[in-house]
């Protein structure tokens, strides 16, 4: 049980263009969803927490026009990077939470995004 | 916030070998320590947990401490296989209802030789 589905796990783009990723919990009610970054040989960072319903809480020095987050039901929160840039370029991973449960948050299989 | 140490960044053993990598966090509040184990390209996956209650847990050839007092948590694997080969981070959390806000170590590259 608690799996995290994400999707796409990989994306190759160009410059300027918008790319949506989504995080979806397949058996259980995310009422929170973090989304994190994680560049090469380095930590996870966390971006933002989204609770669904609600706008997300965006961590210090992450651009909340740039990554969009939406958590409109209990199931899917997306993450549409606007307009990225080669700097944009790294491994985008989500987790769930259920929040009324005393469990520990399950982790999507990332997505590695690449930006020409 | 939160900040948490994690040495060291590389370990090398030998197979059979323990491995022992610690962390130290700052925030007093924090009530929930994980320990993740990543592949390359893959995402964490969650090996041994502890909350503040607990000074150690094990599994199998895993365990973890907890000293609250001193604010530090260790992993112990004994036993070492190469398919323990990969990266580990540690994290701290305020584990409240509805949210855990997880702040992760800056990992460890354990390589195990046969």
């Amino acid at each position: 049980g608690a799996v995290v589905s994400q999707h796409p796990s990989r994306v190759i783009c160009k410059s300027g263009t918008s790319v949506k990723i989504e995080c979806r919990s397949l058996d259980f009610q995310a009422t929170t969803m973090f989304w994190y970054r994680q560049f090469p040989k380095q930590s996870l960072m966390l971006m933002a927490t989204s609770n669904e319903g609600s706008k997300a809480t965006y961590e210090q020095g992450v651009e909340k026009d740039k990554f969009l987050i939406n958590h409109a039901s209990l199931t899917l929160s997306t993450l549409t990077v606007t307009s990225a840039h080669p700097e944009d370029s790294s491994f985008y991973i989500c987790s769930a939470r259920d929040g009324y449960s005393n469990q520990p948050q399950h982790f999507g299989d990332g997505t590695r995004l690449s930006i020409l | 916030g939160e900040n948490v140490e994690q040495h060291p960044s590389t370990l090398s053993v030998q197979e059979g070998d323990s491995a022992v990598i610690k962390c130290t966090y700052s925030d007093s509040a924090s009530n929930y320590f994980p320990w993740y184990k990543q592949e390359l390209g893959k995402r964490p996956q969650l090996i041994i947990d502890i909350r503040s209650n607990v000074g150690e847990k094990k599994d199998q050839r895993i365990a973890v401490t907890l000293n609250k007092t001193a604010k530090h948590f260790s992993l112990h694997i004994t036993e070492t296989q190469p398919e323990d080969s990969a990266v580990y981070f540690c994290a701290a959390s305020e584990m409240n209802t509805g949210f855990q806000k997880l702040v992760f170590g800056t990992g460890t590259r354990l390589l195990v030789s046969p």
